[in-house]
Formats: C-alpha cells, sequence, structure tokens
C-alpha cells in the first residue's frame, strides 16, 4: 500500500513569508507526528495528533507555528512569518495508533528561507 | 530531560566486517527504542522496534539489543554489504509515541 506522502518536496521561500506544508499519512493510522531535521541531527519532535486533535504540542518552537488535522487524517504544517532559522527537512511520521507502534516516515519536506 | 547519545558519529569498515553501533539514553522510563535507517536526501526507514520489556530484537542479518536500566542499546549488522552505506539513528519513545533521536551513526561500508 501507499506510504506516508509529503508535498511540496522541496520549498523555497523568502523571509517573512507564510509556508504551508502537506502530509498524507498510511490509510487507517490514527496518530501522525511531525518532526524537524537541521542538517547532521536526528529528527526533533514537533507536534502529535491522535485524531483530529493536538494531543502534544510542546516541540513547536513558537507561536509562529501551527498544525491542524481537521478530519483526522492529513495535516498541514504552518508557519508563519518565516525566518532564515526555520530552514530543515520537515519530517511527518504516522502509526497505527499511539505508542507502542512502529512510525513510517514520509521523505520530508525541504524547507528553504531565503 | 532525556538526551540520546549514539557513538560513533561516523564509521567505514570493509565489506564483510560485522557492525556494532551504540546508543545510549539518560532516562530508563522509556516505552520503546527503534533503530531507523537514513539514506541521503530520504526520510527514515524503521529497521528494528524494541519493547520496553524485550531484550532484543531480531531481523534478517539484523539484531538489536537493549539494556533498559542500564540505558543502552547495541545494533549488530552481520556481514557488513556497501548496500548498508547510511546514517543509522536510534530513538526512545514515551508512551505516546513522541520519538526522542539521537544524532546517528553515518555508516560507510568499502567493497
Amino acid at each position: 500500500g501507499a506510504g506516508v506522502s509529503q508535498t511540496p518536496s522541496n520549498k523555497v521561500t523568502e523571509k517573512g513569508k507564510y509556508v504551508e506544508l502537506r502530509c498524507d499519512p498510511i490509510s487507517g493510522h490514527t496518530a501522525l507526528y511531525w518532526y524537524r531535521q537541521s542538517l547532521g541531527q536526528g529528527p526533533e519532535f514537533l507536534i502529535y495528533f491522535q485524531g483530529t486533535g493536538a494531543a502534544d504540542d510542546s516541540g513547536l518552537p513558537n507561536d509562529r507555528f501551527f498544525a491542524v488535522r481537521p478530519e483526522g487524517s492529513v495535516s498541514t504544517l504552518k508557519i508563519q512569518r518565516t525566518e532564515r532559522g526555520d530552514s530543515a527537512v520537515y519530517l511527518c511520521a504516522s502509526s497505527l495508533s499511539q505508542g507502542s507502534d512502529t512510525q513510517y516516515f514520509g521523505p520530508g519536506t525541504r524547507l528553504t528561507v531565503l | 530531560k532525556q538526551e540520546v547519545t549514539q557513538i560513533p558519529a561516523a564509521l567505514s569498515v570493509p565489506e564483510g566486517e560485522n557492525l556494532v553501533l551504540n546508543c545510549s539514553f539518560t532516562d530508563s522510563a522509556i516505552y520503546n527504542l527503534q533503530w531507523f535507517r537514513q539514506d541521503p536526501g530520504k526520510g527514515l526507514t524503521s529497521l528494528l522496534l524494541i519493547q520496553s520489556s524485550q531484550r532484543e530484537q531480531t531481523s534478517g542479518r539484523l539484531n538489536a539489543s537493549l539494556d533498559k536500566s542500564s540505558g543502552r542499546s547495541t545494533l549488530y549488522i552481520a556481514a557488513s554489504q556497501p548496500g548498508d552505506s547510511a546514517t543509522y539513528l536510534c530513538a526512545v519513545s514515551d508512551s505516546w509515541g513522541k520519538l526522542q533521536f539521537g544524532a546517528g551513526t553515518q555508516v560507510v561500508v568499502t567493497p
């Protein structure tokens, strides 16, 4: 079956602009996670959804970052007033349910803020 | 605060040798531990998941052990091949599935 997909694969934007990154999880997976990976580092947790609700958003760096999952499937990560420090690869993962299940990762969106 | 460390940061071995990758974590209250592989410019592929109650998991040439009380996991890859060249990441999970990753070990297997 289809894996986790993310669009766009690459996004170049100018400082101060607004961007949206999309994640399509594996069908039937109720848990969805966003991570951010900087060069040479492991991914860092941003936010976790169980169904439609954000169960844990403790990793969002500040209030410029927001994510939604209105129907419990597709999720969108939204970044306002982008800064150069936001440049990174944004990864999405889904799992059948929370906790003990394997997480399946998408290919990521590489965001570059000029 | 949980910290995950992977040693070494990079490793180069000739084809056929066994690989040993180490992961340590500071807080033993984990739900599970996962090992991932990441190829350049790609997402992560899950290799093995060890529940906190387990001591090891095996899949083909891969074997991962977990010693929760000492905060350590080791990934063994037997008879390495050039196709095993990648970055290997370990991550510990809480009960929500939130993963905390190490920085990874970059592996090069030379023919």
